[in-house]
């Protein structure tokens, strides 16, 4: 048990609709991460929080937004959800930011599937 | 840009073989980080291995062992007397200090351990 929390663990819905994904971090940690993992992409890093500010973009879709909470949860929003963007999502915390020395450690992830 | 390779994409292995997973990374930074991440089949992604630029020095941790070569730009890993448990989806990663903390993923490599 790495000590991220995610909710929910299995997401069903239709096309067109908007979900909201969560995680709590490690204790002690500030930063967030969000990754998505599909068949076709592989894993790909999509957007970083440190302590409430977005830090890191990656190939996230204008679809998609994110934001961490002042208790330092964080929330990955997707709207107008496509078939493609079925995938497993993880969100990963570590202790700081702008240093590559932070090893990240993993939620169980969310799966979503887009009907 | 940065960029992992796995080119084994799946490796069969009887009950205590050994193996070796290949990882070969390309970056511009001289300061970089590399990680090996398991998937199990249960999914969550379970932290293994750091290693930063400047240190070449081989690890061995029970029956996991992990050679850095710069030379080579290769990170591999090899799991001594294989059991079934380490049946999973293995990753390689990289975070240039340039790049923040994002990790960059290869594709993975699939390994199955039959008794």
């Amino acid at each position: 048990d790495s000590g991220v929390t995610q909710t929910p663990k299995h997401l069903i819905t239709a096309t067109g609709q908007r979900v909201t994904l969560r995680c709590s971090p490690r204790s002690g940690d500030l930063s967030v991460y969000w990754y998505q993992q599909s068949l076709d992409q592989g894993l790909q890093f999509l957007i970083q929080y440190y302590n409430g500010e977005e830090r890191a973009k990656g190939n996230i879709l204008e679809r998609f937004s994110a934001q961490q909470f002042p208790d330092l949860h964080s929330e990955l929003n997707l709207s107008s959800l496509e078939l493609g963007d079925s995938a497993l999502y993880f969100c990963a915390s570590s202790v700081s930011t702008g240093y590559p020395t932070d090893t990240q450690y993993f939620g169980p992830g969310t799966r979503l599937t887009v009907l | 840009a940065q960029k992992v390779t796995q080119a084994q994409t799946e490796i069969s292995v009887v009950e205590k073989e050994d193996v070796t997973l290949d990882c070969v990374y390309e970056t511009r930074d001289t300061t970089y980080y590399l990680f090996w991440y398991k998937q199990p089949p249960s999914g969550e992604l379970v932290f293994l291995i750091r290693r930063n630029s400047f240190d070449e020095q081989n690890e061995i941790s029970g029956r996991y062992s992990w050679n850095f070569q710069k030379s080579t730009s290769s990170f591999n890993f090899t799991i001594t007397a294989s059991q079934v448990v380490d049946s999973a989806v293995y990753f390689c990663a990289l975070s240039e200090e340039n790049a923040g903390n994002m990790l960059t993923f290869g594709g993975g490599t699939r390994l199955m351990v039959k008794p």
